[in-house]
């Protein structure tokens, strides 16, 4: 298994201004992804973030506007730039563990 | 595009009642179904990992089956208590990247006393 932590947990960001989120997990783990949820919406795959190499983003989704690190095998920060109130989810950060994939407790982001 | 439908939305039942929800996802390109459990603050919790067609799956009064070439699963609880009040997630991963998961919207589940 794998215990994940994520930081901030909550946050009210002002519209225009950026925010990092980072996320660590207790083992090395090949594979970390970020998801996000939107008020009433699915979980949704932002961008697998891979150790060494840009990460690998979904449809919808753009390095521009959610940059994310991968410096080593146990943690990733994944950064929201220029929120609008559209911004505001829940943004998850998970890693591949065996044949499980767990996640951390989530940042509530409110963009004001 | 790819879907994962689940049902129903929201369900309220008195402790003691037990309890099903259903997970429809698409039956081509099948690799795993997930099922989360979800209490709002905490992290998602992973219940169940389903591969195989006609796998059953039990985590104490919790259990789930899949039927991978009709594309859909089942979770019951039986003798539902006020701690199983939460948000139940299906995830339908269809191959390449293991945590490249389609999530349904959830069925949150509410048990009063």
């Amino acid at each position: 298994s794998a215990v994940i932590s994520q930081k901030p947990s909550r946050d009210i960001c002002q519209r225009g201004t950026s925010l990092t989120i980072q996320c660590q997990v207790d083992s090395q783990v090949t594979m970390m992804f970020w998801y996000r949820q939107q008020p009433g919406q699915s979980l949704t795959l932002i961008a697998t973030a891979n150790q060494g190499s840009e990460a690998t983003y979904e449809s919808g989704f753009v390095i521009d506007k959610f940059p994310i690190s991968r410096p080593n095998l146990t943690f990733s920060t994944l950064t929201v730039s220029n929120m609008s109130p559209e911004d505001s989810s829940i943004y998850l950060c998970s890693a591949d563990s065996g044949n499980t994939i767990y996640f951390g407790e989530g940042s509530w982001l409110t963009v004001v | 595009i790819l879907n994962v439908e689940q049902s129903p939305q929201s369900l309220h039942v008195q402790e003691g009642d037990s309890t099903n929800f259903t997970c429809s996802f698409p039956s081509s390109n099948f690799y795993a179904l997930h099922w989360y459990r979800w209490e709002t603050a905490k992290s998602p919790e992973a219940l169940f990992v389903m591969t195989l067609n006609g796998d059953e799956k039990k985590k104490g009064r919790i259990s789930a089956t899949l039927n991978t070439k009709e594309g859909y699963s089942y979770l019951y609880i039986k003798g539902s208590q006020p701690e199983d009040s939460a948000t139940y997630l299906c995830a339908f991963n269809y191959g390449g990247s293991q945590g490249n998961l389609i999530f349904g919207k959830g069925t949150k589940l509410s048990v009063k006393p």
